[in-house]
């Protein structure tokens, strides 16, 4: 199955600050999506991508699939505390896997008020 | 993450004993995914099911794991003869077919003493 990287693994950062996130993989992708995990719960999907070169907003969260299709962004200004948590990439797990997803391993958030 | 139902949400077994994971999907949701997390890791796929119908094990441990969904009840992920290693978090999710997005339940967190 295909594999996905997160980068950073953790960030600590001032409430206030913007926080980008990257998601990369050696092989094509055709759904790029980003879930948000908070402590003792499951995965909440925050936004879903498409498209080579999609930019997408969810409130002050922005996705963007990368036009090579091995690479994914997510961007979050002005965080709050309530933005803690771990943020996972996840797509197909193969060609026409449909819902049968593959994750990287996440980005930790954690954010000093 | 209302509408996935997951229990029990923790369950201690010792080695050797029997664990049973339930998951009741979202009303009109058919289509079922069973997900294993371990500490500081992503989500890795288990398991795809359809009413009655097993579509894509692909994740699933050749021994010791089975999952059936009933056309009454909920599904049951089953691991027979527990090891340590056993222990994660399970996720299951379900969506309306196989490529509307899923949603996540809670989990079931498994400890194995």
């Amino acid at each position: 199955g295909q594999q996905l990287n997160q980068s950073p693994q953790s960030m600590f950062i001032q409430e206030g600050e913007d926080v980008s996130m990257n998601c990369t993989s050696s092989s094509i992708f055709n759904t790029w999506l980003w879930y948000k995990q908070e402590p003792g719960e499951g995965p909440v999907l925050l936004i879903a991508l498409y498209k080579a070169g999609e930019l997408t907003s969810n409130g002050r969260l922005t996705a963007q699939f990368g036009i090579t299709r091995k690479d994914s962004f997510l961007n979050i200004s002005a965080s709050i505390p309530s933005d803690v948590g771990i943020y996972f990439c996840a797509g197909p797990l193969r060609v026409n896997a449909g819902n049968m997803l593959t994750f990287g391993g996440g980005t930790r958030l954690m954010v000093k008020p | 993450n209302a509408g996935v139902m997951q229990n029990p949400r923790h369950l201690v077994r010792r080695r050797g004993q029997e664990a049973r994971l339930r998951c009741s999907p979202m009303k009109g949701h058919s289509h079922v995914y069973w997900y294993r997390q371990l500490p500081e890791e992503g989500l890795k796929f288990m398991v795809y099911l359809q009413k009655e119908n097993i579509i894509d094990e692909s994740g699933m441990p050749k021994e010791r794991f089975s999952a059936e969904f009933p056309k009454e009840g909920p599904s049951i992920l089953r691991i027979q003869q527990v090891v340590r290693g056993d222990s994660a978090a399970y996720f299951c999710a379900s969506s309306q077919d196989r490529n509307q997005p899923q949603h996540f339940g809670d989990g079931t967190r498994l400890s194995i003493l």
